[in-house]
C-alpha cells in the first residue's frame, strides 16, 4: 500500500457526461501529480499541484481540470467526455516539488460508453 | 522532445534465467531516472532512482544501473513474483517535476 488513495475505483459513464475523481495523497506530501494510462499510449504527465498551486500542465485537454485543496486532497474533473477518455487515471504524491520519488495511488479506472 | 525508449517490449523467462531490460533516452539533462514495477490494474510500484552516471542500485533480485544514454534493470534469477510491467520514466532538469514514461517492458516468468 503506497498511501495515496483514490476513489472511486471504477467508474462507468455515458458520452458527454462530467466525473470527478479524488485523490488524497500520502501524509505529509505536499506534491500532487495526475496521470492518463491508455493501453497505446503509456503513462501520460497530466497535472502536477504543489502545495495548493498548479505548477505543470502536460498534454492536459481542455476538458479536463484539476485543483488541489487547503488539505491537500485533490480532484480531476473531466468533463464532456468522450470514447477515447476511457483509460486508468493515476494520482501520485511526493514530499517536496522535486528530486524524490512519487508513490502512486491503485488507480481509477474510467469506462465512457 | 523528452523521449524513453523500453525493450524489449515483452520478455518471457524460465525461473532462475538471469537478464536485463533496458530503457534509453533522450533529454535535454537528466534529472533522475525512475524505475517502477506495475501489476495489471494496480497503481506503479517505486523501485529505483538514479541521477548520475555510474550510478547502481539493487533491490532483492534487481539491480538498477544508469549511463549517459541509458539504465538498464538486470533481473537475476527471476521467480514468477516478479512477472510484472517494468517501466523506467526520466524527471528532466529545468522543466517541470513531472516523469516522462517509457511503454514499459511486460516481464513472465515461468516456473
Amino acid at each position: 500500500d503506497s498511501g495515496v488513495t483514490q476513489t472511486p475505483k471504477h467508474l462507468i459513464t455515458a458520452t458527454g457526461q462530467r466525473v470527478t475523481l479524488r485523490c488524497s495523497p500520502r501524509s505529509g506530501d505536499l506534491s500532487v501529480y495526475w496521470y492518463q494510462q491508455s493501453l497505446d499510449q503509456g503513462l501520460q504527465f497530466l497535472i502536477h499541484y504543489y502545495n495548493g498551486e498548479e505548477r505543470a500542465k502536460g498534454n492536459i485537454l481542455e476538458r479536463f481540470s484539476a485543483q488541489q485543496f487547503p488539505d491537500l486532497h485533490s480532484e480531476l474533473n473531466l468533463s464532456s467526455l468522450e470514447l477515447g477518455d476511457s483509460a486508468l487515471y493515476f494520482c501520485a504524491s511526493s514530499v517536496y516539488d522535486r528530486d524524490t520519488e512519487a508513490f502512486f495511488g491503485q488507480g481509477t479506472r474510467l469506462t465512457v460508453v | 522532445e523528452d523521449q524513453v525508449t523500453q525493450s524489449p517490449e515483452a520478455l518471457r523467462l524460465q525461473e532462475g534465467e538471469s537478464s536485463s531490460l533496458n530503457c534509453s533516452y533522450t533529454v535535454s539533462g537528466l534529472r533522475g531516472l525512475f524505475w517502477y514495477r506495475q501489476d495489471p490494474g494496480k497503481g506503479p510500484e517505486f523501485l529505483f532512482t538514479l541521477y548520475s552516471a555510474g550510478e547502481e542500485k539493487e533491490k532483492e533480485r534487481l539491480k538498477a544501473t544508469l549511463t549517459k544514454k541509458e539504465s538498464f534493470l538486470h533481473i537475476t534469477a527471476p521467480k514468477p513474483e516478479d512477472s510484472a510491467t517494468y517501466l523506467c520514466a526520466v524527471q528532466v532538469q529545468g522543466g517541470s517535476e513531472k516523469l516522462v514514461f517509457g511503454k514499459g517492458t511486460k516481464l513472465t516468468v515461468n516456473p
